[in-house]
């Protein structure tokens, strides 16, 4: 059973860079598109992007100029960065596993929560 | 983007008795393969979401069989025949047609 797992810096400085990466165990990385996906602390779901084993990419419009998702095969790991943070991208970080054929995400990190504050 | 509304956005329901969650979308789901890729995701408290439902109407490994999808185009309905204490939760609407996807806001389950 794949399981995948968040890790990164819990506080980010505004105006800095938001890193994270997803660790993906118990199968491969390979044919099936990584996504990472957001919640505000209280609030509901919002789609960040995904990323295909080859490397293709697809960012949501919101956060495109902001976004760039990449991946590392050979370590069974995709990454998240998010440049120029404000506090409104204070959330649980999710990344979560999309399956192409049904476009529906059938597994997910447990989330890591980042707080942009000074 | 596709904006998915989901209706109620609280419901209060008593045990055994059932319940049913209602989730409409701005435009038509249906992708230019044929299918609908409208989902459904269950979401306790402190925990990530988990995918019950995909496709409209197919129940995700280890679902229950109480919980059941249905719809077409833009309305979708989630329904639970005999609510259980262990679903309480937030469940989400999601289409996955077209990019970005796009989730409802969320409908909180409750036990009267």
């Amino acid at each position: 059973q794949v399981q995948l797992q968040e890790s990164g810096p819990g506080l980010v400085k505004p105006s800095e860079t938001l890193s994270l990466t997803c660790t993906v165990s118990g199968g491969s990385i390979s044919s099936y598109y990584w996504s990472w996906i957001r919640q505000p602390p209280g609030k509901g779901l919002e789609w960040i992007g995904y990323i295909f084993y080859s490397g293709n990419t697809n960012y949501n419009p919101s956060l495109k100029s902001r976004v760039t998702i990449s991946i590392d095969t050979s370590k069974n790991q995709f990454s998240l960065k998010l440049r120029s943070v404000t506090t409104a991208d204070t959330a649980v970080y999710y990344c979560a596993r999309v399956r192409s054929i049904t476009a529906a995400v059938d597994a997910w990190g447990q989330g890591t929560l980042v707080t942009v504050s000074s | 983007d596709i904006v998915m509304t989901q209706t109620p956005l609280s419901s209060p329901v008593t045990l055994g008795r059932p319940a049913s969650i209602s989730c409409r979308s701005s435009q038509s789901l249906v992708h230019s393969d044929g299918n609908t890729y409208l989902s459904w995701l269950q979401q306790r408290p402190g925990q990530p979401p988990r995918l019950l439902i995909y496709k409209i109407s197919n129940r995700f490994s280890g679902v229950p069989d109480r919980f059941s999808g249905s719809g077409a185009g833009t309305d979708f309905t989630l329904k639970i025949s005999r609510v259980e204490a262990e679903d309480v939760a937030i469940y989400y609407c999601m289409q996955g047609t077209q990019f970005p996807h796009t989730f409802g806001q969320g409908t909180k389950l409750e036990i009267k």
